[in-house]
């Protein structure tokens, strides 16, 4: 079955530093990529997608890019500020499939002034 | 934008009691989805629909009913709320951007079983 790994949080960073968030999935099919991220209090909401291998999806300074030969779509944002403490879910849904999502487990990102 | 809504937003019930939590989308997105949070868990997925009066479980669906007799409307429905189901609980429609079926959730229904 199709599988979804995020890294552990919390991830604590101090603002305007790098961040990565890694993902890897398993998947049977050819999936398409997700993230997603959830503000406090808020449901979750789409921050970025790729749906072939090599494709880069990116937003609000977010970029995260296909790689179908590690199994990976890691999340990254050059300077971090405080408004991107939030939770980052990774996930894949597969192309004319079941139409069912799986999510990873969440990484919480905490970002200090 | 998909426009979904939930309500109630918050409801403090007592074990044994039955609770329903409706979900309401603008749009007529054939794909909806409930989805509990729990620390720990991430999002787990109850139930959800392909259409009218079309469900099918998820992966934590013991304890939970659906239906869905409306395009718009998912209902998901504790028949006698336990102690183990107080969760925040989203819905999603799916929408198709792209050629990917992307997921937009509601604010969630914050449910605390007494």
């Amino acid at each position: 079955g199709n599988s979804v790994t995020q890294m552990e949080g919390p991830v604590t960073l101090s603002e305007e530093a790098f961040l990565t968030i890694n993902c890897t999935y398993t998947a049977t099919g050819y999936p398409s990529l997700f993230w997603y991220v959830q503000y406090p209090g808020e449901g979750l909401q789409l921050l970025l997608k790729a749906t072939k291998a090599d494709d880069k999806g990116s937003n609000k300074g977010f970029e995260a890019t296909y790689r179908k030969e590690t199994t990976s779509f890691h999340l990254e944002k050059g300077s971090v500020q405080v408004s991107d403490s939030a939770v980052y879910f990774c996930a894949l849904s597969e192309s004319g499939g079941s139409y069912i999502p799986t999510f990873g487990r969440g990484t919480s990102l905490i970002v200090h002034p | 934008d998909a426009g979904i809504t939930q309500s109630p937003r918050h409801k403090v019930t007592e074990t044994g009691t039955p609770v329903t939590l409706r979900c309401h989308q603008t749009e007529n997105h054939r794909y909806m989805y409930w989805y509990r949070q729990d620390p720990g868990h991430g999002l787990r997925l109850i139930h959800y629909s392909y259409g009218v009066k079309d469900t099918d479980k998820g992966e934590v669906s013991d304890g939970y009913s659906v239906s869905r007799s409306k395009t718009e409307d998912f209902l998901l429905t504790l028949e006698s709320a336990t102690s183990s189901q107080t969760s925040v609980y989203f819905c999603a429609i799916g929408t198709d951007g792209s050629g990917a079926n992307v997921l937009t959730f509601g604010a969630g229904s914050r449910l605390t079983v007494l």
